[in-house]
């Protein structure tokens, strides 16, 4: 069954401290993995897609990886508005575009 | 481009009382889909739909759910007979399908709480 794990559930930084969160999956077929923010009450907002093992992105403070089997959203010098849930998602294939979402981590950075 | 809408954004109901929502997608977006999140867990995949065709439906899903995309627009979700469990935030998704390109934009959500 695809299945998709973060860790850590919950993370606090002070500001400024760097750190990566992990998000381990299990698919048949990896049609894409996906990074999303959510903040309290509102939907989850897209960051970024990564298709294959090797890629990597790239958006201010964050920087997403992908291996063949887990993916690493690094946080550099993080500030107080980056706190958030972080959620991770795969989309599998073949024959189906659902994505499947983890649990997410709960980042509070501290100033 | 004025974003996923979901209508309403909070509603109460009492225990065996039928809701439905709302989601209008962003114009042209071909894919669309439903998830529900309760407090402290990620996104649970509930349907979507391609154009007006539905094209898969969570098994977990029971028969008290139902979703429409009439002409391919705007969509519905019913839950019937409303349980306390039911109570979560019911996200909508949209999508536009561009060759192997897809980036999922969510709706702010509807907290559904069932007494």
């Amino acid at each position: 069954e695809d299945q998709v794990t973060q860790s850590p559930e919950a993370l606090r930084l002070q500001e400024g401290e760097s750190s990566s969160l992990n998000c381990s999956y299990t698919v048949s077929g990896l049609r894409g993995l996906f990074w999303y923010r959510q903040d309290p009450g509102k939907g989850p907002e897209f960051l970024f897609t990564l298709y294959s093992a090797g890629e990597e992105k790239e958006k201010e403070r964050l920087k997403a990886t992908l291996t063949k089997k887990e993916s690493f959203l690094h946080i550099t010098a993080p500030k107080p508005e980056d706190s958030a849930t972080y959620l991770c998602a795969v989309q599998a294939s073949p024959g189906t575009y659902k994505y499947i979402f983890g649990t997410g981590t709960r980042l509070k950075v501290l100033a | 481009d004025t974003g996923v809408s979901q209508d309403p954004r909070h509603k109460i109901t009492k225990r065996g009382q039928n809701v439905t929502f709302r989601c209008d997608p962003i114009s042209e977006h071909n894919r669309l889909y439903w998830y529900r999140q309760t407090l402290g867990q990620g996104p649970e995949f509930l349907t979507y739909f391609q154009n007006e065709a539905q094209l898969e439906k969570s098994r977990l899903l029971s028969d008290r759910f139902s979703a429409e995309r009439p002409k391919g627009s705007f969509s519905t979700l019913e839950i019937q007979r409303t349980e306390q469990g039911d109570s979560a935030m019911y996200l909508c998704a949209s999508s536009l399908v561009s060759g192997l390109n897809e980036k999922l934009f969510f709706g702010s959500g509807t907290q559904l709480s069932v007494l």
